[in-house]
């Protein structure tokens, strides 16, 4: 299985950047996945990683390094509405279907 | 848009009683799954199914039982509820046969058993 690592909160100010950090341990990597869940919602989509390197859309940019097992997601110009829970997940390659999760990482930005 | 619907946003059971936790999917997908979420561990996948009639244990199946009797329609069964299944189950549908494979999620069944 995969033991999946992200920090359980991070506060933040309206305007500013925050990285959020996933390190990972898998046998066969296949791609990494970053949802945000917003309290009482559904998770929903942000990005996808499988390459080393970075993804950006948007606001939003994922980076990948597959020979340190880690990825960041990255927020710039934070606004309230991105207070939320942000999940890390992990494709392996021994079973396409499944998505193992880290906890989450409760990111709260501030006036 | 791909819509997941679940039967109740809230639920709450007894102690033995058996739950059924409906979900269906509108985008004809052929992967579902069943994850409940739990302060500090995250979602942990309770078992998925690839087609119809067909199904597969997640990491925490013990308790819990799934039928998929048509493909846009996946149910949970708890058979006899116990107070440590007190949760928010979330199901999810993917695409198979695309490179990413994002999972869709419904809006979650937050179940209560006392």
């Amino acid at each position: 299985g995969q033991n999946i690592d992200q920090p359980t909160e991070m506060t933040a100010t309206e305007g500013a950047i925050v990285q959020i950090n996933c390190t990972y341990q898998t046998s066969g990597f296949n791609g990494l996945f970053w949802y945000q869940q917003h309290a009482g919602e559904a998770p929903t989509f942000l990005s996808y990683n499988v390459l080393d390197g970075l993804e950006e859309k948007g606001r939003f940019s994922s980076f990948l390094s597959r020979s340190k097992g880690y990825s960041y997601l990255l927020l710039k110009e934070l606004q309230m509405k991105d207070s939320a829970s942000y999940l890390c997940a992990v494709r392996d390659r021994s079973n396409d279907y499944k998505l193992s999760f880290g906890a989450g990482t409760t990111v709260t930005v501030r006036a | 848009d791909v819509k997941v619907t679940q039967s109740s946003r809230y639920l709450v059971k007894r102690t033995g009683e058996k739950v059924f936790l409906e979900c269906v999917q509108d985008m004809d997908h052929e992967n579902m799954f069943w994850y409940r979420q739990d302060p500090g561990l995250g979602l942990r996948l309770i078992y998925f199914s690839y087609d119809v009639k067909m199904k597969e244990k997640g990491d925490i199946p013990e308790g819990y039982s799934v039928s998929r009797e048509k493909k846009e329609r996946f149910s949970l069964i708890l058979e006899s509820a116990s107070t440590n299944q007190t949760s928010m189950y979330l199901c999810a549908s993917s695409e198979r046969g695309r490179l990413v494979y994002e999972q869709y999620f419904g809006p979650g069944t937050r179940l209560t058993v006392t």
